[in-house]
């Protein structure tokens, strides 16, 4: 059966400091890959998805950038964060069937 | 551009009182439709999903849905609602090549009085 793995569960970072969020999906091959955010009682914003290795589509302009250097990985980035970046960062995956999205159980980003 | 609205912020049933939950979407061409759950601090759990045939979609929980293309509506309904569906409900849209592109409603904060 499929999995997704995301990590760390939570993660404190002061502004100016980098970010990397990874995500994996096993039991599965050319799923596409998507990082939501979600924002303290908001709904979730899509920031990246990806229909195959080093194919990335952002949806919203700001200091974040994706990357697919692998199949099954997906990594969230930053150079510098922004207090604003503080949020619940979720990774996701689907099949090429229409299926529906799965998600891992996501990262709580606190930015100080 | 694609969106999907849910006019209710917050709603509070009480136990064992019916529940819908509404869904409006923008979307040229037929949409993937989705609801989605989620507990608090927790990811998110697809409840249904409709993308072709009958428009009125049975999902998990005792959860269903109807779509009604004319009004660009996609409603979730639950007879008689349990303590433990408070949470938050999303609803979503599948568009763009391939549905490749899946944007989330704003959701709605589901309350029950036991």
């Amino acid at each position: 059966s499929q999995t997704i793995h995301q990590w760390p569960a939570t993660l404190v970072q002061p502004v100016g400091s980098p970010l990397s969020l990874e995500c994996t999906v096993e039991g599965t091959s050319n799923p596409n890959l998507y990082w939501y955010r979600q924002a303290a009682g908001r709904g979730l914003q899509l920031l990246f998805y990806s229909v195959g290795i080093g194919q990335i589509s952002s949806e919203v302009p700001q200091n974040l950038s994706a990357s697919r250097p692998q199949d099954r990985q997906f990594i969230l980035s930053s150079k510098k964060l922004l207090l604003s970046d503080s949020g619940f960062y979720l990774c996701a995956w689907r099949g090429r069937d229409n299926s529906p999205l799965h998600f891992g159980n996501g990262t709580r980003l606190t930015v100080t | 551009a694609q969106s999907v609205t849910q006019p209710d912020i917050h709603i509070t049933v009480s136990e064992g009182a019916s529940l819908e939950l509404r869904c409006n979407y923008s979307y040229g061409a037929t949409p993937y439709l989705f609801w989605y759950v989620q507990s608090p601090g927790q990811g998110l759990q697809l409840l249904l999903k409709y993308f072709s045939g009958d428009t009125l979609v049975q999902g998990i929980k005792g959860f269903e849905a109807e779509f009604k293309r004319s009004q660009s509506s996609f409603n979730l309904r639950k007879p008689s609602v349990h303590w433990s569906d408070a949470a938050e409900y999303f609803c979503a849209v599948g568009a763009g090549t391939s549905y490749d592109k899946v944007i989330f409603g704003p959701g709605t904060s589901l309350s029950v009085i036991p």
